[in-house]
């Protein structure tokens, strides 16, 4: 089984800041990577699809990279709506696996 | 608009069975693979099952592999959970999810497996 390792597990940035994500698959995964953000009770919501692709709606500020077995969710200017919880997904070979989460706050 | 209704969940005892529903409107239900992911209280999300559009391909991680089963009927744009021998680390909401990837969710369906 594809293991994802997410880091950090906790992230604390203030408005503006650039803050990046990262998720590392125990094989390679090609592009098949998804980055999603949850907010508190909230379902969670797709926000990059295939490493860079963004999805519908989603803001420009928002961005994916990576390939083979490192990726990373990268914010470029932290907004307070940002506040959220983020997780990465891999959909490789018929299975998936997600990161451990990362929770991002305000400092 | 996209909606995902899920219902079935409840409180059930170890070993019992429950099965899940997730009614799809907004989109054309029999077009898209679907799937389950659930999320133990206050912990990360996990993977629970994947179908085709179709219905003729399943896939399921080892954790669940054998005890739960998906289903959809196209024609009513539902989608199912059927969970047998429920055990209590299956505690969780769980959430139906559409299309590769999993691009719209519904707000999940408690299940809560305690005698």
């Amino acid at each position: 089984d594809i293991q994802m390792t997410q880091s950090p597990s906790f992230l604390s940035a203030s408005v503006g800041d650039r803050v990046t994500i990262n998720c590392k698959a125990s094989q390679n995964i090609n592009k098949y990577l998804d980055w999603y953000q949850q907010k508190l009770g909230e379902a969670p919501k797709l926000l990059i699809y295939n490493t860079n692709s963004l999805h519908t709606g989603i803001p420009s500020r928002f961005s994916g990279s990576g390939s083979g077995t490192d990726f990373t969710l990268t914010i470029s200017s932290l907004q307070p709506e940002d506040v959220a919880t983020y997780f990465c997904l891999q959909h490789n070979s018929g299975s998936w696996t997600f990161g451990g989460g990362t929770k991002l706050e305000l400092k | 608009e996209v909606q995902l209704v899920e219902s079935g969940g409840g409180l059930v005892q170890p070993g019992r069975s429950l099965k899940l529903s997730c009614a799809a409107s907004g989109f054309t239900f029999s077009n898209y693979y679907m799937a389950w992911v659930r999320q133990a209280p206050k912990k990360g999300l996990e993977w629970v099952a994947t179908i085709s559009t179709s219905g003729s391909r399943t896939y399921y991680p080892d954790s669940v592999k054998g005890r739960f089963t998906i289903s959809r009927d196209n024609a009513k744009s539902s989608l199912y959970l059927q969970m047998n021998s429920l055990k209590s680390e299956d505690t969780a909401t769980y959430y139906c999810g559409v299309g590769l990837p999993f691009a719209y969710w519904g707000q999940g369906t408690l299940v809560t497996v305690s005698s």
